[in-house]
This record gives structure tokens, C-alpha cells and sequence, in this order.
């Protein structure tokens, strides 16, 4: 059963760029689409975007303009940079795999367990 | 964007009602409809997938319906672990949206 790990700082000053990194076990990262999605304390899910194992991507366009998605398929990882954060970015940020490969829309059934990144001075 | 509303945003509950929770889509999204349970300091868990679709080892008290721009996640006898917060979401089109929550308590 695949499983997803996100890594990076819990602590990103105002400003600076947010880094987190998803680390699949299980299975292959090939031929699925891979989604971050984040949740700021006590509210609601908000889609962040998706990259597709071979690169192609898709962002929120709520985010577009600071967020960057790449893909590192020898090493089964993905990875997200949001740049300029504010207090605003304050979340739980999760990476999602759906249940069928090539689908785009979500459905997502596989998700890492999270990971609380505060933008904090 | 599609905008999902939830409703209700909460609701109370006692072990053994049913319960029922809507989701309207700003829009038609056919069946591209997913529902998901989350617990506190957990992700949230696929439940329905396509509208009425359950996920391999939910439990069949869980059922889904509808299409176009209504839907409606049915608990059919709620159970101790219900109690949590549902969510909607489209994956007609992106930006993919959630609803906004329904929290389940007692």
C-alpha cells in the first residue's frame, strides 16, 4: 500500500519561501497526478495544485503566482515551494495521491499525514 | 471556479439517527463529486468517489447521491466514530474545491 511522507521546516519566517517535499513508499510515482493541499488552523481544505509524474502541472490560480511544483521521479518525491509567505500560509500542508492513475480531478484516497508549517517571525 | 456549499455547516446528533448532509455545486459537475471524513489531527479519509461510488472497506451505512449540481452524503445510523467533520469536493474542473464543512458532534 503506498504510502506518502511530507518533510520540511515547521517555521518559515514571513517573506521567505515555504519548502516541503513528498516522499511516496509503496509504489511507483509514475503516471499519477500529485496534489498538495493545505488546511490553516481550524478551517476548511484549499487545493493547492498538482503535478503529473511526467511534469505537466496545474496550479490554484489563487496561488499561481508564488508556487513552483517539481518532481524527482528516480528519487519517488515531489516537492513545493510557495514563495513570499505571509501569516496567511499558516497550515497544514498534505500531499495526496488519487485512487486511479492518469485522473486529474482528485479523489484523492492516499495522503500523507500532514505537516504544521507556521510563518512566524 | 466552482464553489461548493455545505449545508449544514454543524449539526447534532445522537448514535443511531440518520443523517444527511447536502453539497451544491455553483454549477453542473455531472457526478464528479467526492466525499471525504476527516478526525482532529488527521487527514482526511476518501469515503465516495463520483457521487455515489464507496470506497473499498467503508462501511455501507455510508451512501452517496445525486448529480448535476445537488448531492447528498447519507448516514444511515450514525456510529461512535461518525463524529467528525465531512467534506465536499468537485473534480469536474480546476481550481478542484472543497465545500466548506460539515462538523458531526453529539
Amino acid at each position: 500500500q503506498v504510502q506518502l511522507q511530507e518533510s520540511g521546516p515547521g517555521l518559515v519566517k514571513p517573506s521567505e519561501t515555504l519548502s516541503l517535499t513528498c516522499t511516496v513508499s509503496g509504489g511507483s510515482i509514475n503516471n499519477y497526478y500529485w496534489s498538495w493541499i493545505r488546511q490553516p488552523p481550524g478551517k476548511g481544505l484549499e487545493w493547492i495544485g498538482y503535478i503529473f509524474s511526467r511534469g505537466s502541472i496545474n496550479y490554484n490560480p489563487s496561488l499561481k503566482s508564488r508556487v513552483t511544483m517539481s518532481v524527482d521521479t528516480p528519487k519517488n518525491q515531489f516537492s513545493l515551494k510557495l514563495r513570499s509567505v505571509t501569516a496567511a500560509d499558516t497550515a497544514v500542508y498534505y500531499c495526496a495521491r488519487p485512487i486511479a492513475d492518469y485522473s486529474s480531478g482528485g479523489a484523492w484516497g492516499s495522503w500523507g499525514q500532514g505537516t504544521l508549517v507556521t510563518v512566524s517571525s | 471556479d466552482i464553489q461548493m456549499t455545505q449545508s449544514p455547516s454543524s449539526l447534532s446528533a445522537s448514535v443511531g439517527d440518520r443523517v444527511s448532509i447536502t453539497c451544491r455545486a455553483s454549477q453542473s459537475i455531472s457526478s464528479f463529486l467526492n466525499w471525504y471524513q476527516q478526525k482532529p489531527g488527521k487527514a482526511p479519509k476518501l469515503l465516495i468517489d463520483a457521487a455515489s461510488s464507496l470506497q473499498s472497506g467503508v462501511p455501507s451505512r455510508f451512501s452517496g447521491s445525486g448529480s448535476g449540481t445537488d448531492f447528498t452524503l447519507t448516514i444511515s445510523s450514525l456510529q461512535p466514530e461518525d463524529f467528525a467533520t465531512y467534506y465536499c469536493q468537485q473534480s469536474y474542473s480546476t481550481p478542484l474545491t472543497f465545500g466548506g464543512g460539515t462538523k458531526v458532534e453529539i
